[in-house]
């Protein structure tokens, strides 16, 4: 089983700033790599998949880059809906698909 | 527009079964995978089963391999999951969400504790 690591396990930024989000494999997922935002009690809505596609209706602000390993998503400009949990997940060996433990952005 | 709407959920004792169901629509649903995702609570995300959209070949985690049952019923624009052997550590939020490697769309979700 793939498993998938994030840092840090929360972030704090202010409104306007850009957040890094880290994400790794234990193993090489090539791009095969999706990224959700999750607000409180909502479902998680996908942002990113491919490692750097988005998905469709997904602001430009959003975006997502690595292969292998590695990878991060980045929000360049932090807006108020934006501070919420964001989880990757790998689907590149399977099964099982594999999620992150998640980062939660935080008003700093 | 794509809806996914979970039923199902509620209170169960350990031991006990339960039949969650997902009403799909505003898509074509027999051309999709469908999987159910579930969140405990306060917790990540967990994969926990895919059927695929015609040929209806599935796949389960370990977790819930051979407890756990996935089907569909394509007419009916349905998703379901039939849950037996609930142990306290199946609580949590059950998503059904459109796909197999990435889900575009996932349901509200329901909530199953349980609890004795």
């Amino acid at each position: 089983e793939i498993v998938m690591t994030q840092s840090p396990a929360t972030l704090s930024v202010s409104p306007g700033e850009r957040a890094t989000l880290s994400c790794r494999a234990s193993q090489s997922v090539t791009v095969n790599l999706a990224w959700y935002q999750q607000t409180p009690g909502q479902a998680p809505r996908l942002l990113i998949y491919g490692a750097s596609t988005r998905a469709p209706g997904v602001p430009d602000r959003f975006s997502g880059s690595g292969s292998g390993t590695e990878f991060s998503l980045t929000i360049s400009s932090l807006q108020s809906e934006d501070f919420a949990v964001y989880y990757c997940q790998q689907y590149n060996n399977w099964p099982p698909w594999t999620f992150g433990q998640g980062t939660k952005v935080e008003i700093k | 527009q794509v809806q996914l709407v979970e039923s199902g959920g509620g209170l169960v004792k350990p031991g006990g079964s339960l039949r969650l169901s997902c009403a799909a629509s505003g898509f074509a649903f027999n051309d999709y995978y469908m999987s159910w995702v579930r969140q405990a609570p306060g917790k990540g995300l967990e994969w926990i089963s895919f059927i695929s959209g015609i040929t209806t070949a599935t796949s389960y985690a370990d977790s819930v391999k051979g407890r756990f049952t996935i089907s569909r019923d394509n007419a009916k624009n349905s998703l379901y999951l039939q849950m037996d052997s609930l142990r306290a550590e199946d609580t949590a939020v059950y998503y059904c969400a459109r796909g197999r490697n990435w889900y575009d769309y996932w349901g509200q979700g329901t909530l199953v504790t349980v609890s004795s």
